[in-house]
């Protein structure tokens, strides 16, 4: 069964300092993983994916991510954090197949931008 | 111009009522979802259907019932309140069953006293 871990449920970073969430994954089959944000009292808004390819991939906002294979992984990077960053940050994988690809969430990391 | 939206934003209700909520995406796509985020803020998949058939049922209890009268709109009906049932319910969309992302609604603020 597929699963996600993200470790920390809640980072602090000062604004301009590097952002780093991290997510482990386990998959039995090749993954497809997404990066998520909510801000509050809003829906969930795609930051990135990695489906096929490249393994680094670019998102919005400046946000990227790195798929590891050898390491599981799909942290999410960012050089400089802006106070418009804080937002609850979601890993996901999704379940393709016979399961209609439903998306199976990490816990969620809340981000804090500190003036 | 909203992708998938979901009425209504808010939903505040006694317990043992019956309630409905309604989703519609404009993005052509032919997977939708349920899912419901918890107070820890914790996501969780409820329901799926794919061209109107439903695909997952995620052992949830038979008082929540998912409607699909097409592949545009996927509406969720729950029978007889708990104020556990209280949470933030997402409608989503996708296509190619999760090969691409899933976009996602507003949100319902369910709030069962």
């Amino acid at each position: 069964a597929q699963s996600v871990t993200q470790l920390g449920s809640h980072v602090s970073v000062s604004e301009g300092a590097l952002v780093l969430l991290r997510c482990n994954y386990s998959s039995s089959v090749p993954p497809y993983l997404f990066w998520y944000v909510q801000y509050p009292n809003q829906g969930l808004q795609l930051l990135l994916k990695y489906t096929t390819g490249a393994t680094l991939v670019k998102g919005i906002n400046g946000f990227e991510a790195e798929f590891k294979k050898s390491e599981t992984s799909f942290h999410l990077t960012k050089p400089s954090a802006h106070m418009s960053d804080a937002a609850e940050y979601f890993c996901a994988v999704s379940d393709i197949g016979n399961q209609g690809g439903k998306l199976i969430f990490g816990q969620g990391t809340e981000l804090s931008v500190k003036p | 111009d909203t992708a998938v939206s979901q009425t209504p934003k808010y939903l505040v209700t006694q317990m043992g009522n019956d309630k409905s909520i309604k989703c519609e995406q404009n993005l052509g796509h032919d997977t939708m979802y349920w899912y419901k985020q918890d107070s820890k803020k914790f996501l969780k998949i409820m329901f799926s259907y794919n061209n109107k058939e439903l695909i997952i049922n995620e052992t949830v209890p038979n008082r929540f019932s998912p409607k699909s009268p097409d592949k545009a709109h996927l509406n969720l009906h729950i029978n007889s309140l708990e104020l556990g049932d209280s949470a933030v319910y997402f409608c989503a969309s996708s296509q190619d069953r999760g090969r691409t992302e899933a976009f996602f609604g507003q949100g319902t603020r369910l709030t069962v006293v």
